[in-house]
C-alpha cells in the first residue's frame, strides 16, 4: 500500500529535550516536506526536500532541522524544543513531475511541548 | 499582502442539497490550485487540481471552477452526504517554485 509514515503519533516532552520525528514514504517519491498545522492558520511549510542531500526552508524553519539521506526519509528534528513549537505536524510526499502533483501526507504527530 | 482566505465558519448543509466552499486568493498568480479533504485528527487527502487555464473540473459529485479574474475558487459537493462532514482544504501552488500556500480550511458539515 503506497503510504507515508510518521513515528510518533502522539509525543509529549519537555522544552529544551531534543527530539525526531520521523517520515518515511513508499512511493519513490523525490519531493518531500514537512508542516505544521495550527488552528486558523492553516498549513505552514517548514522545510522541503526536492531530493536527496537537497533540503530547503518553508515558511517557518526556525527551530527545526532536517536531513534527507535517503529518498524514502525524510525525519524533522527538534534541537531544543520550546512550547510554541507545541503543534500538529504532517510529513508530505510527491512525484514533482511538472509541479502538479498531489501530495500524500502521513498520519501527522501530535506534538506537545510542556 | 499575500492571502488565501476560506470561509473560516463552519458551514452547515442539509443532506442532499449542493455544498458551496470558497476560497480566495489576493496578490496570487497561482499555476494551479488544488481541493483537500482532511478529516479530524488526520492527514490531508487530495481530492482535485484544477489548472490556471482551466474553467472548470469535474469529480464524480465534485466540482471546482478556477476564476483567476475574480481571483477565487469554488468547491461544489452535490447531493452531500452525512459522510462528507469534513475540513476542505484549499492549496496554491505558484508557478515560481511549485510549493503549496494553503488556506486555513471550512469546515462542512452535512446533517442528514
Amino acid at each position: 500500500e503506497a503510504q507515508v509514515t510518521q513515528n510518533p503519533r502522539y509525543l509529549i516532552t519537555v522544552t529544551g529535550k531534543k527530539l525526531t520525528v520521523t517520515c518515511s514514504q513508499n512511493m519513490n517519491h523525490e519531493y518531500m516536506s514537512w508542516y505544521r498545522q495550527d488552528p486558523g492558520l492553516g498549513l505552514r511549510q517548514i522545510y522541503y526536500s526536492m531530493n536527496v542531500e537537497v533540503t530547503d526552508k518553508g515558511d517557518v524553519p526556525e527551530g527545526y532541522k532536517v536531513s534527507r539521506k535517503e529518498k524514502r526519509n525524510f525525519p524533522l528534528i527538534l534541537e531544543s524544543p520550546s512550547p510554541n513549537q507545541t503543534s500538529l505536524y504532517f510529513c508530505a510526499s510527491r512525484d514533482p513531475g511538472q509541479g502538479y502533483n498531489e501530495q500524500f501526507f502521513g498520519p501527522g504527530t501530535r506534538l506537545t511541548v510542556l | 499582502s499575500q492571502k488565501i482566505e476560506q470561509n473560516s465558519e463552519a458551514l452547515n448543509i442539509q443532506e442532499g442539497k449542493t455544498a458551496t466552499l470558497t476560497c480566495n486568493y489576493t496578490n496570487y498568480s497561482p499555476a494551479y490550485l488544488q481541493w483537500y479533504r482532511q478529516d479530524p485528527g488526520r492527514g490531508p487527502v487530495f481530492l482535485l487540481l484544477i489548472r490556471e487555464n482551466e474553467k472548470e473540473k469535474r469529480k464524480e459529485r465534485l466540482k471546482v471552477t478556477f476564476d483567476t479574474t475574480l481571483k477565487q475558487s469554488l468547491f461544489h459537493i452535490t447531493a452531500s452526504q452525512p459522510a462528507d462532514s469534513a475540513t476542505y482544504l484549499c492549496a496554491l501552488a505558484l508557478n515560481s517554485n511549485y510549493q503549496l500556500i494553503w488556506g486555513a480550511g471550512t469546515k462542512l458539515i452535512i446533517k442528514p
